[in-house]
């Protein structure tokens, strides 16, 4: 199964805040990612951490949190476009794979 | 500069036959590493090649291999079609084998199997 969980589905109205959990069970990784996706499309790069705290990239924003084995992606001032899906994703440690979470559907609303 | 290149786009086979599908990465990226992607299921690493080896394997039966050319171009092959192996097949290219997860994608093939 799955070492990275995230929710299935967000629905916002535009100009909202969405937070988008990941929470992993991977004992060791080089660090938490993010990945956008539009239906139909290729995954694009977010954000990546490395170290605990947030990384800010213009509306959006990842956090991570080693300690309580969870990372989050903030989606704000949420526009139209940015209805997709997002992944989150490790390079673990032990094995050095590459594993996603399921990814999240964000749908916003006018 | 180019971006990753996946072919065929769209295929539909039948189940007990085989497919290969191609992924020519961004110019001057050596790492290619491949994902099935299905609905509900996020991406599922199938491999990973740099320099032309194998450098990683994710969990999916010997019907699934892959290999890496000269020139960091990159086939998959799946033999003995299944139902199941109806999915996204994405394909992801980097410079290096990167700690920090920057992928490159393309856009995928999508393989129907009848």
């Amino acid at each position: 199964g799955q070492s990275l969980e995230q929710p299935s589905e967000v629905t916002a109205v535009e100009g909202a805040i969405v937070q988008i959990n990941c929470t992993y069970q991977t004992s060791g990784f080089y660090g938490l990612s993010w990945y956008q996706q539009h239906d139909g499309g290729a995954p694009t790069f977010l954000s990546y951490n490395a170290l605990d705290g947030l990384e800010e990239t213009g509306r959006f924003s990842s956090f991570l949190s080693r300690s309580d084995s969870y990372g989050y992606l903030l989606l704000q001032e949420l526009q139209m476009k940015d209805s997709a899906s997002y992944f989150c994703a490790v390079r673990r440690s032990n094995d050095y794979k590459l594993s996603f979470g399921a990814g999240t559907t964000v749908t916003v609303r006018a | 500069k180019a971006g990753v290149t996946q072919t065929p786009r769209y295929l539909i086979k039948t189940r007990g036959q085989q497919v290969t599908l191609s992924c020519s990465p961004i110019s001057g990226h050596r790492s290619v590493s491949w994902y099935q992607q299905t609905p509900g299921q996020g991406l599922q690493f199938l491999f990973e090649y740099f320099s032309e080896t194998q450098r990683n394997k994710g969990n999916f039966p010997g019907r699934f291999s892959g290999r890496q050319f000269s020139n960091s171009r990159s086939e998959m092959n799946v033999s003995t079609l299944e139902l199941g192996d109806s999915a996204l097949y994405l394909c992801a290219s980097s410079k290096g084998l990167t700690n920090t997860g920057e992928l490159f994608f393309g856009e995928g093939s999508r393989l129907t199997v009848l």
